[in-house]
């Protein structure tokens, strides 16, 4: 079975604060994904990546960056955490060119 | 960008009646739509998609219907049991556009005994 794992389920931060968040997949998956989650807004592209190194922004990137130094690896960094960025935090890895996105657990963070 | 719009938010039915959940597209590009399932703590999982070229596709209790002219698809489930109770997301995908999905706000489905 395709596992992805995103390292916290639960975290809690203070503003100003920088957070790391972790998502390992173990398909040799080419693409890697960060959303988000709030409800009544559905799921949010923040960032994507294509290969090792590479980056793209998505529809809310202000606030995030990311880090993919090796391909099982996508890293999700809020520099300086805000409580808008209270939110649920989905990883999710997809082979080149098919469909099918699987999704981690996800990442609970509060920002107190 | 794609915009996806997604009704309704909440959703109950007494078990063993059909379940209906409609979503619109904005950007006629779009060639990919898939439907993924969230159960209470878990992340989402995909469990049925269709391609632009299709205007139905069935598995065993679910189907989801395409209109490529009206720019909407729906999930259709029949035969609704407890197991199926979730929040239910349509997705899109543009032509072009590598595996970026854009996803509609969700529907909170409770199928009642």
């Amino acid at each position: 079975d395709v596992k992805v794992t995103q390292s916290s389920r639960y975290l809690v931060k203070r503003t100003g604060e920088k957070v790391f968040l972790e998502c390992v997949q173990d398909m040799d998956h080419e693409n890697m994904f960060w959303y988000r989650q709030d409800p009544g807004l559905g799921l949010r592209l923040i960032y994507f990546s294509y290969d090792v190194k590479m980056k793209e922004k998505g529809d809310i990137p202000e606030g995030y960056s990311v880090s993919r130094e090796k391909k099982e690896r996508f890293s999700l960094i809020l520099e300086s955490a805000s409580t808008n960025q209270t939110s649920m935090y989905l990883c999710a890895s997809s082979f080149r060119g098919t469909g099918e996105l699987f999704f981690g657990e996800g990442s609970r963070l509060t920002v107190l | 960008g794609e915009n996806v719009e997604q009704h309704p938010s909440t959703l109950s039915v007494q078990e063993g009646d059909s379940a209906v959940i409609k979503c619109t597209y904005s950007d006629s590009a779009s060639n990919y739509f898939p439907w993924y399932k969230q159960e209470l703590g878990k992340g989402p999982q995909l469990i049925i998609d269709i391609r632009s070229n299709v205007g139905e596709k069935k598995d065993q209790r679910i189907a989801v219907t395409l209109n490529k002219t009206a720019k909407h698809f729906s999930l259709h489930i029949t035969e609704t049991q407890p197991e199926d109770s979730a929040v239910y997301f349509c997705a899109a995908r543009l032509t072009g556009g590598g595996n970026k999905l854009t996803f509609g706000t969700g529907t909170q489905l409770k199928v009642e005994l």
